[in-house]
């Protein structure tokens, strides 16, 4: 089964600061995707990034951007020049190319400090 | 605008009854999804629905049951089986099925609480 791991429970920035965000996976797929999702406290779910296990190329989106490590099963996301709204919780997943069980993990609360 | 609204955003339920859990979106999206968190935990899926009049179980499908007679809507009900519903409850839809690239859309979630 796969399974996604978040080592850090809770990470701190200072704002303008960078940090970065860790995520592992398990997997015996060689075909699939990876997204980092941010939960503010509105409780609603937002795509962060999104990345295809093919590319080799890391995905990057504005401040965000991932180091996809395919051969360590690592997909950690990088917050540059940290902002207040930052702060949310951040889940790492995965979903296989043949199957519909996206795969979360426990997430990691961000605070940002100003 | 388009998007997933449940409701209700706050339900209580006595021990024994039955809830209903509504999902409703505007996006013209093809599949939708039911996913339950608990603290400290990240998301786990109860039900899945790739089309109209079909549904597949997820992982913690036991003391749930849904159904899917529109495009539009996915309700969730939570049975009495169910021994710990308390929990929140977060819709999801997207254009396709999630194994083939599509982007998930989740709605603002539901908070459901025993009592």
């Amino acid at each position: 089964a796969q399974t996604v791991t978040q080592s850090q429970p809770e990470m701190s920035v200072q704002e303008a600061e960078t940090v970065t965000l860790s995520c592992t996976y398990d997997t015996s797929e060689s075909d699939y995707y990876l997204f980092w999702y941010k939960q503010p406290p509105s409780r609603q779910m937002i795509l962060v990034i999104r990345q295809e296990a093919y590319k080799q190329q890391n995905a990057t989106e504005n401040r965000f951007s991932v180091n996809f490590q395919k051969a360590a099963k690592s997909f950690s996301l990088k917050i540059s020049d940290s902002q207040l709204g930052d702060a949310a919780m951040y889940f790492c997943a995965y979903t296989p190319y043949n199957n519909n069980d996206m795969r979360f993990g426990a997430g990691t609360r961000l605070t940002v400090k100003p | 605008d388009g998007g997933i609204t449940q409701s209700p955003k706050y339900l209580f339920r006595k021990e024994g009854q039955n809830v209903t859990l509504s999902c409703e979106q505007n996006l013209n999206h093809d599949a939708m999804y039911w996913y339950r968190q608990d603290p400290g935990q990240g998301l786990r899926l109860i039900y899945y629905s790739q089309i109209v009049n079909d549904f597949q179980k997820g992982d913690i499908a036991e003391g749930y049951s849904v159904s899917r007679e529109k495009k539009e809507s996915f309700p969730l009900t939570v049975t009495s089986a169910q021994k710990n519903p308390t929990a929140f409850y977060l819709c999801a839809s997207s254009t396709g099925l999630m194994s083939s690239g599509n982007t998930i859309y989740f709605g603002e979630g539901s908070w459901l609480t025993v009592v």
